[in-house]
């Protein structure tokens, strides 16, 4: 258990539709990192928040967007789902702010009917 | 042609084999490169952290940087059932960015 969490494990919604997912980060990390993994394109980083900061961004479509809270939980949220959209979508995060060292979460993976 | 290239496998070994996973890479300015583990159904676990060319060796685990053949490797021995998974490797130049090779699958079997 690497003391990230993410919710829910599974989702199923339909094209279209607009979906948030949410990752807690180990307790005293303030970075958080969103992946998405598919068969296809493999791992792809898709954007970082420090400490309630975007701190990098990598392909993130823009239908799809995140946050971080003050309590350092972070979402994310995809909108105007497409079935190419459907993948693992992971968490991670680290103490400080490069992810040389970054814990993953379990995962929620997405289906798009 | 992606940055960084894996073979996807899968390999299977027997039991107590040495296993080479390898990974090349055409972004010269990549200076830190990493070594995953990924279970079935899990989020990936990092195994090993190199910095530059050289050998890095953790337990069972060696893992190898060649920065002039923009090459690395991860070597396991005497292998076991329980490291039976999908490696990826990582890398990244001084940004924030994680580059992911597609990973390879290994099975190791009894």
């Amino acid at each position: 258990d690497s003391g990230v969490t993410q919710t829910p494990k599974h989702l199923i919604t339909a094209t279209g539709q607009r979906v948030t997912l949410r990752c807690s980060p180990r307790s005293g990390d303030l970075s958080v990192y969103w992946y998405q993994q598919s068969l296809d394109q493999g791992l792809q980083f898709l954007i970082q928040y420090y400490n309630g900061e975007e701190r990098a961004k990598g392909n993130i479509l823009e239908r799809f967007s995140a946050q971080q809270f003050p309590d350092l939980h972070s979402e994310l949220n995809l909108s105007s789902l497409e079935l190419g959209d459907s993948a693992l979508y992971f968490c991670a995060s680290s103490v400080a702010s490069l992810p040389d060292t970054q814990y993953f979460g379990p995962g929620t993976r997405l289906t798009v009917l | 042609q992606k940055e960084v290239e894996q073979d996807p496998g899968p390999l299977s070994v027997p039991e107590g084999a040495i296993v080479s996973l390898n990974c090349t890479y055409s972004n010269s300015a990549f200076q830190y490169f990493m070594w995953y583990r990924q279970y079935s159904r899990k989020g990936p676990e990092l195994l090993m952290y190199t910095y530059s060319s050289g050998n890095k060796e953790d337990g069972r685990f060696t893992a190898q940087v060649d920065k002039s053949s923009k090459y690395i490797s991860l070597f396991i021995r005497d292998s076991q059932p329980s490291d039976s998974a999908t490696y990826l490797c990582a890398m990244k130049d001084a940004g924030n960015m994680l580059t992911f090779g597609g990973g390879t699958r290994l099975m190791v079997k009894p």
